[in-house]
């Protein structure tokens, strides 16, 4: 398998522009989640899916932040306007689903996001 | 509202020494708790999972403990080698509230392991 995959790898924008970040979960993974990380935050659940739906966007910093997971394969995170202050490390995990004590989450290798 | 702490924030140690990373959690409703490594510039790797009914888990130079009672994990590495040389991250999974999926993570321990 070759596991959570993740595009783009490195992004540089100004401010202002729209942002698309990409998330393939593993095949059979039920849950896909997107996470934010940040020297000064450490790593921050940003939004959870359950069978492509989403069940807690509580960790979305704004409006200006949205995800969609259109299929059981594909999950997109948009930023739409960036700012600075979004600079970080997006990561996107997915797991099993089913028995929560046993779910293990697999994550990706991320995408650095720099707005200039 | 779960906070998760990990000291020390960096360990420096020569090659062949064995160490314990520590990590705290103050709500003790947890479902499990992970290890993770962190290599510069990449993702996350899962190392150990522990769950709550468990009090450690192995893998090869790596054992990991829990202690719910007292909010507490131990990431114990032997022998450590200069590939060990990572971010490690302790995070835990509650289950009060209704987030029983929502994974807590601490700031992490950069260990450095010289040749």
């Amino acid at each position: 398998d070759a596991g959570v995959i993740q595009s783009p790898r490195h992004e540089v924008t100004e401010m202002g522009q729209e942002v698309t970040l990409r998330c393939k979960p593993i095949s059979g993974h039920n849950s896909l989640f997107w996470y934010r990380q940040t020297m000064m935050r450490g790593l921050e659940l940003l939004i959870y899916f359950n069978n492509n739906v989403p069940i807690d966007d509580s960790g979305m910093p704004e409006d200006r932040f949205s995800a969609k997971m259109p299929n059981a394969s594909f999950s997109t995170l948009k930023i739409q306007p960036s700012e600075p202050r979004d600079s970080a490390v997006y990561f996107c995990a997915s797991s099993l689903g089913g028995t929560i004590s046993y779910n293990e989450q697999f994550f990706g290798p991320g995408t650095r996001l720099t707005v200039l | 509202k779960q906070e998760v702490t990990q000291i020390p924030a960096a360990l420096s140690v020569p090659e062949g020494e064995n160490l314990v990373l520590n990590c705290s959690f103050t709500d003790s409703a947890i479902y499990n708790l992970q290890w993770f490594r962190q290599d510069p510039g990449k993702g996350l790797t899962s190392l150990l999972l522990i769950q709550s009914s468990q009090r450690e888990q192995t893998s090869g130079r790596l054992n990991a403990s829990l202690d719910k009672s007292s909010g507490r994990s131990t990431l114990y590495i032997a022998a450590s080698q200069p590939g060990d040389s990572a971010t490690y991250l302790c995070a835990v999974l509650g289950n009060s509230g209704g987030s029983n999926y929502k994974l807590t993570f601490g700031k992490g321990t950069l260990l450095t392991v010289n040749p």
